[in-house]
């Protein structure tokens, strides 16, 4: 069965520091999403991407944050300069056109 | 008032009994209602969607929409130990690219 694929499960960066979290989103979907949990506390939506642009953001969703989909299977978020605040779980999801999004098994982002 | 309500818990249930999770919402453009399982440092498996109001039914799971109260509910019944996880419903607005909102997740135990 096709999966959305998450990539690295764990990270652990220095605060100030740059990440790039990546996903594969599942291959004839249309549609991408990035989510966060912050332990504890609910999903939040951060950002849809839709026909290589941003579709909606969150207000979390600031000029510290970017992604882009560099070719036909990855999707990518970039954080530039890392805050404590930043560690959560990220989810990248997926959807074809209909209303079910498909998610990844997370990337655990830790700022020390 | 939060968009969407949901009793974290934790609720706790022997095996075999029929288990009732609900949510509550404000927002009256929610068109589309899902259901997620996530068990402890994974990501959201969608279990049930449901457009609009009514009832589906797959297996031991049911999903109940009232759009007329902004109710929801997942009923599973014959409740098993592998059941045991935190059960998140989400919602969306009409729109190919909407986001989710997520409740805060109800932890559920299924003990022998």
């Amino acid at each position: 069965e096709p999966e959305v694929t998450q990539t690295p499960s764990h990270q652990v960066t220095q605060m100030g520091q740059e990440v790039i979290l990546r996903c594969v989103p599942i291959s004839n979907h249309l549609y991408f999403y990035w989510y966060r949990q912050i332990l504890g506390q609910k999903v939040e939506f951060l950002v849809s991407f839709y026909n290589n642009e941003i579709s909606e953001k969150s207000e979390i969703f600031d000029d510290q944050f970017s992604v882009e989909r560099p070719d036909g299977s990855n999707f990518t978020l970039k954080i530039r300069s890392t805050k404590l605040e930043d560690s959560a779980m990220y989810f990248c999801a997926s959807k074809r056109g209909e209303n079910i999004q498909y998610f990844g098994a997370g990337t655990r982002l830790s700022v020390l | 008032q939060k968009e969407v309500e949901q009793d974290p818990g934790p609720l706790s249930v022997p095996e075999g009994a029929i288990v009732s999770l609900n949510c509550t919402y404000s927002n009256s453009a929610f068109q589309y209602f899902m259901w997620y399982r996530q068990y402890s440092r994974k990501g959201p498996e969608l279990l049930m969607y449901t457009y609009s109001s009514g009832n589906k039914e797959d297996g031991r799971f049911t999903a109940q929409v009232d759009k007329s109260s902004k109710y929801i509910s997942l009923f599973i019944r014959d409740s098993q130990p592998s059941d045991s996880a935190t059960y998140l419903c989400a919602m969306s607005e009409s729109g190919t690219a909407s986001k989710l909102t997520f409740g805060t997740g109800t932890r559920l135990q299924v003990t022998l």
